[in-house]
């Protein structure tokens, strides 16, 4: 009975290469985040989505473009992957509507190699 | 804008001692202040959260933190350290505005690794 799930775990890849992470969450909540942590372990966020709209888009590269089919899925794709994109993504989410927009749940990440 | 320091990347206390993990926040609009707790290779898991009310907080585990309007500080605390506490420990601040325009985002410290000797 995961809450926020993601998958891959790990990914490896080449310079170059074109990856998605999907995340879902069962919890019902209709916002949804992607953070980027990196190897000193800053964590920021990068995009947000609330009913499949996107509200939060921070200065990443277009290489990054997030999907949001659905209020449960928030997907990252990501072009030409770049050495310094080599992190842990996690996905978050939390409910506007039950007025508890502020606590997010996490998801176990995802950490992201590229070599 | 909102920011939050934490003092001290690195702690270390004795197993059975108190731990204070340190976190002063920025805000110019009264706070929502989180702690967070990330395992070895996991995810992020929520110990607790200051919204409004009360000042002194209880979270899961143990810990509980305290909101203190004139230090802008809301410190985390555990009066005995498990083994099992060992782990990365981040304090947050969500993005905040009273007329409007709030993301909602959480803007997280630089994290606390605490260390817990036997």
């Amino acid at each position: 009975d995961t809450a926020v799930s993601q998958t891959p775990k790990y990914l490896v890849t080449q310079m170059g290469n074109d990856k998605s992470i999907k995340c879902e969450q069962n919890l019902g909540h209709d916002t949804m985040y992607w953070y980027k942590q990196d190897s000193k372990k800053f964590l920021k966020i990068t995009f947000s989505y609330n009913n499949k709209e996107l509200i939060i888009n921070e200065t990443v590269p277009n290489r990054f473009s997030p999907k949001s089919p659905d209020k449960a899925h928030l997907n990252l794709h990501i072009n030409s992957l770049e050495l310094g994109d080599s992190a842990v993504y996690f996905c978050a989410s939390s409910s506007r509507l039950a007025g508890n927009l502020d606590t997010q749940y996490f998801g176990p990440g995802t950490r992201l190699t590229v070599l | 804008a909102q920011s939050v320091t934490q003092l001290g990347s690195h702690v270390s206390v004795s197993e059975g001692a108190l731990v204070l993990l340190r976190c002063n926040y920025s805000s110019s609009v009264p706070p929502y202040l989180f702690w967070y707790v990330q395992y070895p290779n996991q995810g992020l898991q929520l110990l607790l959260k200051y919204t409004t009310g009360a000042t002194l907080v209880k979270g899961i585990n143990g810990f509980e933190a305290e909101f203190k309007k004139s230090e802008t500080s809301f410190h985390l605390t555990k009066p005995s350290a498990h083994m099992s506490d060992a782990a990365e420990y981040f304090c947050a601040v969500s993005d905040r505005r009273l007329y409007g325009g709030a993301t909602n985002k959480l803007i997280f410290g630089t994290g606390t690794l605490l260390a817990v000797q036997p």
